[in-house]
C-alpha cells in the first residue's frame, strides 16, 4: 500500500496570506490527524477527522481549520498567517480512531515571511 | 490531561552497543496505548514499536524492545546492537482509549547519535 502523502512538501508565504495543505491517507484508513511540529513547542495536535467529522481538536486559534472529504482525503487551512505559524505540518492516518497506530506522512514545511 | 515526559534531550552511543531511552507519562485512564516513533534527520516519522496498556508482556520488534512499567507509568525503549541508521530523534507518545483522549500526545523527543 502507498503511504500517507502530503502536498505540497514546501511552501513559502507572507504574513496575512492564507494557505491550504492537503493529505491523502493510506488506502482504507478513515481517520486523519494533523500535527504541528516546531523546535520550540515540539509536536502539537491540531485536529482529527473521522468519516468527514471532526472528532477531536487541539488548542489552536480559529485561524486553523480543516475538513475531510468522502474519500478520506483531508485538507487543513490556515488563514491570516503569522510568523509563528512557520512549522512542519504532519498528517497521520489510521484505520479508525482510538487505539489504532497512526502512520505519518512526510510533512509540509511552511515558512511564513 | 495526559502528559509525556522525556527528560534526556540527547544521547550518544557507540555502534553495536545497547542504549535505553527513557519516557514517563501521566494519565488517569486504564485503557491506553504507548508508542515510540523515530524521525531521522529531514526524513519521515516512522513507528518503531507499540504497546497496549492491557498487555503485561513487553513489546519487541527485532533490535527494539520496551520496558513497560504500568504502575510506575514508565515506558523505556531499548535499542540493541545500535546501527548508524538508528541516528534520529525518538519520540515517546501516548494515545488514550477513546474520545478526546484519542489524540497522540508526544514527549519533547530525544536526539540519539550513533557513533561509528
Amino acid at each position: 500500500k502507498a503511504g500517507v502523502t502530503q502536498t505540497p512538501r514546501y511552501l513559502i508565504k507572507t504574513r496575512g496570506q492564507q494557505v491550504t495543505l492537503s493529505c491523502s491517507p493510506i488506502s482504507g484508513h478513515r481517520s486523519v490527524s494533523w500535527y504541528q511540529q516546531t523546535p520550540g513547542q515540539g509536536l502539537q495536535f491540531l485536529f482529527e477527522y473521522f468519516s468527514e467529522t471532526q472528532r477531536n481538536k487541539g488548542n489552536f486559534p480559529g485561524r486553523f481549520s480543516g475538513r475531510q472529504f468522502s474519500n478520506s482525503r483531508s485538507e487543513m487551512n490556515v488563514s491570516t498567517l503569522e510568523l509563528g505559524d512557520s512549522a512542519l505540518y504532519l498528517c497521520a492516518s489510521s484505520p479508525r480512531t482510538s487505539g489504532d497506530t497512526q502512520y505519518f506522512g512526510p510533512g509540509t514545511r511552511l515558512t511564513v515571511l | 490531561a495526559q502528559t509525556v515526559t522525556q527528560s534526556q534531550p540527547e544521547m550518544s552511543v557507540q555502534e553495536a552497543e545497547t542504549v535505553t531511552l527513557s519516557c514517563t507519562y501521566d494519565t488517569s485512564e486504564s485503557n491506553y496505548y504507548l508508542f515510540w516513533y523515530k524521525q531521522p534527520p529531514s526524513r519521515q516519522m516512522i513507528l518503531v514499536i507499540r504497546q497496549e496498556a492491557y498487555k503485561q508482556q513487553n513489546a519487541t520488534e527485532n533490535r527494539f524492545s520496551v520496558n513497560f512499567q504500568k504502575a510506575a507509568k514508565s515506558f523505556s525503549l531499548k535499542i540493541s546492537d545500535s546501527q548508524l541508521g538508528d541516528t534520529a530523534m525518538y519520540f515517546c507518545a501516548f494515545r488514550g482509549g477513546s474520545g478526546a483522549n484519542s489524540k497522540l500526545t508526544f514527549g519533547k523527543g530525544i536526539t540519539l547519535s550513533v557513533r561509528p
